[in-house]
C-alpha cells in the first residue's frame, strides 16, 4: 500500500460544478496535512492547510478524518482557472506527496 | 511570503557530465531542505532530506553517490547529479521549511534537466 494515495484522475467537470478529492494515508502518526496545487510544468503552490476541525477558504473546504486516515478537498462553483493538478501532502517524520489528481474544468 | 530560489531553471548537458542545482532561501533560514524529482505526469518523489551541517538522508532507491547533496549554510543547499545519463532527465524541485516552521513548504521554481 502506498504511503499516500489520491483519487485517480482526471476529473472533467463543467464550470460551476462541485468536485471533491480524497487522499488516504497509511501512517497513523502523521501530524500535518496540506493541499497543494500544481499547474503544468510549474512548482507546487500551497492551497491550504488541513486542520482537524476542518477549514474553509472561499470556495475550498478541506477536512481531516484521523480515524479513517484520509483528508479531503471540496471545490464549489468550479472555475476554469481551477484546472490544475491537486496534490495532498502528509507529514509524519518526512514529507510525502500523493500522486496528484488532475482537474479539468470545462466551459 | 517566503521565497525559495532555484538555479538553473533549465539545463541541457551531455551524458557523463555533472550538473549542479542550487536552492536558496532568500528571506528566511532553512534548517531543512528537501529535494524532489518529478517525471512527466507523475507526482513529486522525495529524493532526500537535507539538514544544515549534517549529511543528507536519502530515500530508498536514491543513489547518494550519484545525487550529491550539500547543505553548508542555512540558506543554501545544492544537488549535484554526477555522471548524468538520459534517464536522469527530469524536473528537480527543492523545497524548504523555515526555522520553527509550521510545516508549510516553500518551493523553488524547479530545474528541468535534459541529458542528451
Amino acid at each position: 500500500r502506498k504511503e499516500v494515495e489520491q483519487d485517480p484522475g482526471p476529473f472533467n467537470v463543467p464550470e460551476g460544478a462541485t468536485v471533491a478529492f480524497n487522499c488516504t494515508y497509511s501512517n497513523s502518526a502523521s501530524q500535518s496535512f496540506f493541499w497543494y496545487r500544481q499547474d503544468c510544468r510549474k512548482e507546487p503552490k500551497l492551497l491550504m492547510s488541513v486542520y482537524s476541525s476542518g477549514n474553509e477558504d472561499g470556495r475550498f473546504t478541506a477536512q481531516l478524518n484521523r480515524a479513517s486516515q484520509y483528508i479531503s478537498l471540496l471545490i464549489r462553483d468550479s472555475k476554469l482557472s481551477d484546472s490544475a493538478t491537486y496534490l495532498c501532502v502528509v507529514i509524519g517524520g518526512k514529507l510525502i506527496f500523493g500522486q496528484g489528481t488532475e482537474l479539468s474544468v470545462k466551459p | 511570503g517566503a521565497v525559495v530560489s532555484q538555479h538553473p531553471s533549465w539545463v541541457i548537458c551531455k551524458s557523463g557530465t555533472s550538473v549542479k542545482i542550487e536552492c536558496r532561501s532568500l528571506d528566511f533560514q532553512a534548517t531543512t531542505m528537501f529535494w524532489y524529482r518529478q517525471f512527466p505526469k507523475q507526482s513529486l518523489m522525495l529524493m532526500a532530506t537535507s539538514n544544515e551541517g549534517s549529511k543528507a538522508t536519502y530515500e530508498q532507491g536514491v543513489e547518494k553517490d550519484k545525487f550529491l547533496i550539500n547543505h553548508a549554510s542555512l540558506t543554501l543547499s545544492t544537488l549535484t547529479v554526477t555522471s548524468a545519463h538520459p534517464e536522469d532527465s527530469s524536473f528537480y524541485i527543492c523545497s524548504a521549511r523555515g526555522l520553527g516552521g509550521t510545516g508549510e513548504l516553500f518551493f523553488g521554481e524547479g530545474s528541468r534537466l535534459t541529458v542528451l
